[in-house]
């Protein structure tokens, strides 16, 4: 069975400063890493996934498979990045389900 | 376009009691995913409907079922209410192919129950 770690629950950074979510995986195939993000009273959406290789809003996200790891990653850090971020995971094959860590709450600090 | 729509938005329910929550996919999207969010387990995978056949299932015991109708509006049903089913239940849809674009999950912005 695939799992997802993020291992901070709450990250700080002030504004302007670099800022790295950490996100880990454990499935023996290829999967499709997702981050989703929430921002307060708004729903859950897509922020970007690792098959498109593209930066949205200034982060981005590498896939390392020889780590397992695919950490969301932004230089410099805005006040209104301030948000739950999900890291996700999606199995080849048929099942369409998402595997999802527990979450990070970051705060950019003014 | 409309967004995922879920009703209710609350709803309050007494232990062994049975409730169903109502999931609204944007328009074209076929396949509608079920997840239940609580603060110990995070968000877990319930159930996912595709053209009105059940696709995949999480671990959840029987008493949590759910259908999908022929305009891809799906409706979750758990029975016999525990506190432990306490939860934000969020809905995703998505056109449900396989290419990238069919992928992608919308999500609504969930039905909070609390069971008393």
């Amino acid at each position: 069975a695939q799992r997802v770690t993020q291992p901070e629950k709450l990250l700080s950074v002030f504004k302007g400063a670099p800022v790295e979510l950490k996100c880990n995986y454990s499935y023996s195939g290829s999967p499709e890493l997702f981050w989703y993000v929430q921002y307060s009273r708004q729903r859950l959406q897509l922020l970007l996934r690792h098959i498109s290789r593209e930066s949205i809003k200034g982060f981005t996200a590498d896939l390392n498979k020889g780590e397992t790891s695919f950490h969301l990653k932004k230089p410099f850090a805005q006040e209104e990045d301030s948000a739950m971020y999900y890291c996700a995971l999606r199995p080849s094959g048929s099942a369409r389900q998402l595997t999802f860590g527990s979450g990070t709450q970051l705060t950019v600090l003014p | 376009k409309a967004g995922v729509t879920q009703t209710p938005r609350y709803l309050i329910k007494t232990r062994g009691q049975q409730v169903t929550l109502s999931c609204s996919p944007i328009s074209g999207h076929r396949s509608v995913s079920w997840y239940q969010q609580t603060p110990g387990q995070g968000l877990q995978f319930l159930f996912e409907y595709f053209s009105e056949t059940q696709r995949n299932k999480g671990n959840f015991p029987g008493r949590f079922s759910g259908r999908q109708f022929s305009n891809s509006r799906s409706e979750m049903n758990v029975s016999t209410l525990e506190l432990g089913d306490s939860a934000l239940y969020l809905c995703a849809s998505s056109l449900g192919g396989r290419t990238l674009r069919h992928t992608e999950a919308f999500f609504g912005q969930g039905t909070r129950l609390t069971v008393v």
